[in-house]
């Protein structure tokens, strides 16, 4: 069964380090998510990316935060300059299409942890 | 706003048990409601959705009915295994959003033998 991948599975860096993360969405999918994780709280909704251009993003997707599909199958966010409260686990996630009624598949997670 | 309340975990059951978990959401517009797993170590799981009123999800034992009069999505399981022990979202999910889901706050759900 295809599946979202993540590398890597945890990161750890200091405070004002650049990071990317890195997904590959299931192969036939057309629409790409991040979401994040803070420990014990909701996971919440960081962007989505569909023909090449950001869809939607929430508040907490500043500056500091982009997305590329650098090729036909990478999918990435990078955080320029990481604060202690970027902190959390990255989830990417795919669909095949944007209606409301489709599902998302979700990766495993990157952990980051911002020292 | 839009927003999805859960019951707040952990949820201790023994095996065999019957799991009712509580999800009521509000939203603006008409939204599609989703049930997510997450296993110990692992990513979200989509368990079941259901897009409109009425329809009822299913998958693995579980069921939710997205209820437009009470505004829940309720996730109900007969006997619960040892292997059911995971967290459970609630998550919302409305046509006009760009795919933004919008997840409650997750039930820790803990199987004893």
């Amino acid at each position: 069964e295809p599946e979202v991948t993540q590398t890597p599975s945890h990161q750890v860096t200091q405070m004002g380090q650049e990071v990317i993360l890195r997904c590959v969405p299931i192969s036939n999918h057309l629409y790409f998510y991040w979401y994040r994780q803070i420990l014990g709280q909701k996971v919440e909704f960081l962007v989505s990316f569909y023909n090449n251009e950001i869809s939607e993003k929430s508040e907490i997707f500043d500056d500091q935060f982009s997305v590329e599909r650098p090729d036909g199958s990478n999918f990435t966010l990078k955080i320029r300059s990481t604060k202690l409260e970027d902190s959390a686990m990255y989830f990417c996630a795919s669909s095949a299409g944007g209606g409301a009624g489709e599902t998302q598949y979700f990766g495993p997670g990157t952990r980051l942890l911002v020292l | 706003g839009n927003s999805v309340t859960q019951m707040e975990g952990p949820v201790t059951l023994s095996e065999e048990a019957f799991l009712t978990i509580n999800c009521t959401y509000t939203a603006t517009g008409y939204p599609s409601l989703f049930w997510y797993v997450q296993y110990p170590g692992e990513g979200l799981q989509l368990l079941l959705k259901a897009t409109k009123a009425d329809d009822k999800g299913s998958n693995k034992g579980f069921e939710a009915t997205y209820r437009k009069e009470t505004t829940s999505f309720h996730l109900e399981k007969g006997s619960v295994q040892v292997s059911d022990s995971a967290v459970y979202f609630c998550a919302l999910l409305l046509g006009d959003s760009w795919g933004k889901l919008q997840f409650g706050a997750g039930t820790q759900v803990v199987v004893t033998p």
